[in-house]
């Protein structure tokens, strides 16, 4: 079982509509990040969350820290938004990161 | 922008050959961490180098070495290389030990014939 582990793996929408990613993940933290892939491989970072919940935009990324859980929320989904969206963890006691495998979201007009 | 490069985007080598890919960090930058995504996987951690040393390393054999250099350059070495060696080589780079805030290059796109 992997340490970080995201559903769906796969999600296609109409523009427009409201986007869910999940990911729960299984070792203690100091931080979680959402992160974009766009098919030419550059990662951008979206989110850095400890606790709560961060807006940017239409993004939308929140943490249960007791349920070792995140979200991420799309609003208004676009085209644009199309990419493979990851979560990664920062463990306690490590600087490395810990990746789930992505989300491939697909946005139609 | 994350102001973090890689070199080059993509390469293609022959089986047992040698490769060198290239990461230029944010000025500031002394920590820099290489990661490995093979097709429709998430990214693998390599290794980490804090001030030139290596910080860490995942579950890579030792045909994967690195180097970092004062002017916040580093390397990726992989000898020998093989078929499963095919893949995204990201690198990125942090202000510090212990920064959660990581920034990603664009990667290197590896092909191994």
């Amino acid at each position: 079982k992997n340490e970080v582990e995201q559903s769906p793996q796969n999600l296609t929408a109409q523009e427009g509509e409201f986007i869910t990613i999940n990911c729960s993940y299984s070792v203690g933290i100091s931080a979680l990040h959402w992160l974009q892939q766009h098919p030419g491989g550059g990662i951008v970072s979206l989110f850095m969350l400890s606790s709560g919940k961060k807006k940017h935009g239409r993004l939308i990324a929140t943490i249960n820290i007791q349920e070792k859980h995140s979200s991420l929320h799309i609003t208004a989904s676009h085209p644009r938004d199309s990419a493979v969206y990851i979560c990664a963890v920062t463990g306690r006691n490590t600087d490395k990161l810990i990746f789930g495998t992505g989300t491939r979201l697909q946005v139609f007009p | 922008e994350t102001g973090v490069t890689q070199s080059p985007t993509h390469l293609i080598k022959t089986r047992g050959q040698q490769v060198t890919l290239r990461c230029s960090s944010q000025s500031g930058h002394n920590t820099v961490s290489w990661y490995q995504q093979a097709l429709g996987q998430g990214p693998q951690f390599i290794f980490q180098y804090y001030r030139e040393e290596e910080n860490g390393r995942g579950n890579f054999p030792p045909r994967f070495s690195g180097l970092q250099f004062p002017n916040y350059s580093s390397e990726l070495n992989v000898n020998a290389l093989e078929l499963d060696d095919s893949a995204l080589y990201l690198c990125a780079s942090s202000l510090s030990i212990g920064a959660t805030e990581a920034f990603f290059g664009q990667g290197t796109r590896l092909t191994v014939v």
